[in-house]
Parts: C-alpha cells; sequence; structure tokens
C-alpha cells in the first residue's frame, strides 16, 4: 500500500473564497482522482487528475470551479473556487495501486460560513 | 450504465451480535467489487475486493463478503460485531478505473 496525506485536514472558510487542498502520496501513481462526500452523503467523482494534461470532469462538475493540478506521478491539487456554503463537504484524493484497488486519503473537511 | 444499491441506510445491532449489510449491484459488464470502511471523522479503509476468483473474500478485522453473480449481490457479513465496528460502510463497484459508491449503511453497534 501508500501513504496518502492530504493539507490541510480541515479549514473554515468565508463564502466567496477559494481553497486549494494537496494530495501527497509516497510513491509514483499513474491514476490518481477527487472525489467529494457532502453530508451525510456518499462520495461523488469530481475529476480525474491526469499528469502532464488537462483533468477529465464528471458531468455536474467544471474546471472553473475545481481546477485541478497534476504536475507529477506523486502529487495533485483541487481548488475549491468561489465558495458558498453548498461547497461545505469532505473532500478526498484516491490513488489506484497495484491490481484494480482504490486507496483513499484521510480527507479534507471543508466549511463554508 | 452501472449502480450500486445498499438497501439499509441504518443497521443497528448488539455486540456480539452477527451482522450482514446488503448490496446489490446492476452492470451489463464484469465488475469488480468492494466494501469500504469509514470511521467517525476519519477517510475510508479499504474492508475487503473482489476482482476474481474465490467468491468467498475474507477481509481486514473479521469481516466477510461473497460474490453471487446470478443474484448480483455482494453482501457483507461478520459473525460477532464488536462496539469499535461502528461506522459507516460503503459498497462499491467499478469496471475501468471509475468506482461507483452505494449509499452507504450506518452500522450502530450498541452494547
Amino acid at each position: 500500500s501508500a501513504v496518502i496525506s492530504q493539507k490541510p485536514s480541515r479549514d473554515i472558510c468565508q463564502r466567496g473564497t477559494s481553497l486549494t487542498i494537496q494530495c501527497q502520496v509516497d510513491s509514483q501513481v499513474t491514476m490518481m482522482f477527487w472525489y467529494r462526500q457532502q453530508p451525510g452523503q456518499s462520495l461523488t467523482l469530481i475529476a480525474t487528475a491526469n499528469q502532464g494534461s488537462e483533468a477529465t470532469y464528471e458531468s455536474g462538475f467544471v474546471i472553473d470551479k475545481f481546477p485541478i493540478s497534476r504536475p507529477n506521478l506523486t502529487f495533485s491539487t483541487l481548488t475549491v473556487s468561489n465558495m458558498s456554503p453548498e461547497d461545505s463537504s469532505i473532500y478526498l484524493c484516491s490513488v489506484v495501486l497495484g491490481d484494480e484497488t482504490q486507496y483513499f486519503g484521510p480527507g479534507t473537511r471543508l466549511l463554508v460560513l | 450504465a452501472q449502480s450500486v444499491t445498499q438497501l439499509d441506510s441504518q443497521v443497528p445491532v448488539f455486540e456480539e451480535a452477527p451482522v450482514e449489510l446488503r448490496c446489490n449491484y446492476s452492470s451489463s459488464v464484469s465488475v469488480y467489487l468492494f466494501w469500504y470502511v469509514q470511521y467517525p471523522n476519519q477517510g475510508l479503509q479499504l474492508l475487503l475486493k473482489y476482482l476474481s476468483g474465490s467468491t468467498l473474500v475474507k477481509g481486514i478485522n473479521g469481516f466477510e463478503a461473497e460474490f453471487n453473480k446470478s443474484q448480483t449481490s455482494f453482501h457483507l457479513r461478520k459473525p460477532s460485531v464488536h462496539i469499535s465496528d461502528t461506522a459507516e460502510y460503503f459498497c462499491a463497484v467499478s469496471n475501468t478505473d471509475k468506482l461507483i459508491f452505494g449509499t452507504g449503511t450506518r452500522l450502530q453497534v450498541f452494547p
């Protein structure tokens, strides 16, 4: 397995501001994803973070709202832009290791006031 | 398109009792199946997975699940639960790199 870390672990932000979340893996991985978990809900895939090219977004998510960077095979960032209270969620990154299995970071708990 | 149904949103159970958390999936192709657990204020931890081979899969913390292709099910079981098993459990399916999650089952273990 790999060690996956996220920063920050939690934050409280004012509406209209932006927050950048970092995901760091201790080994090189090809596939990296970003998910959102709204309060009391399941996980929804935001996008696939592609190394060296633009992220691939799922239906309902757009680059202007959730810009993603993937500068190398161990690191990615997700920015939540122009936040509103509806963006209050847990944001998780995940990576695929070995046999088609996704492993998740500890998550970033975001509260927007 | 794939989908996952977790029939029970909450499962209350007493300590040391057996438990089964139900998961059914819908897919027109072969899939991989997973169970993840989320303890309070934590991320997701992989409990077990079915990729191929034996349909009975054993995972961590004494959990096991059985893949039933004819019933398109992947129910999670534990013969004797502990207070520390209180958590949210998510079933997930994939046939590519993308995971589709169920809505989750809240397992509440009472003393």
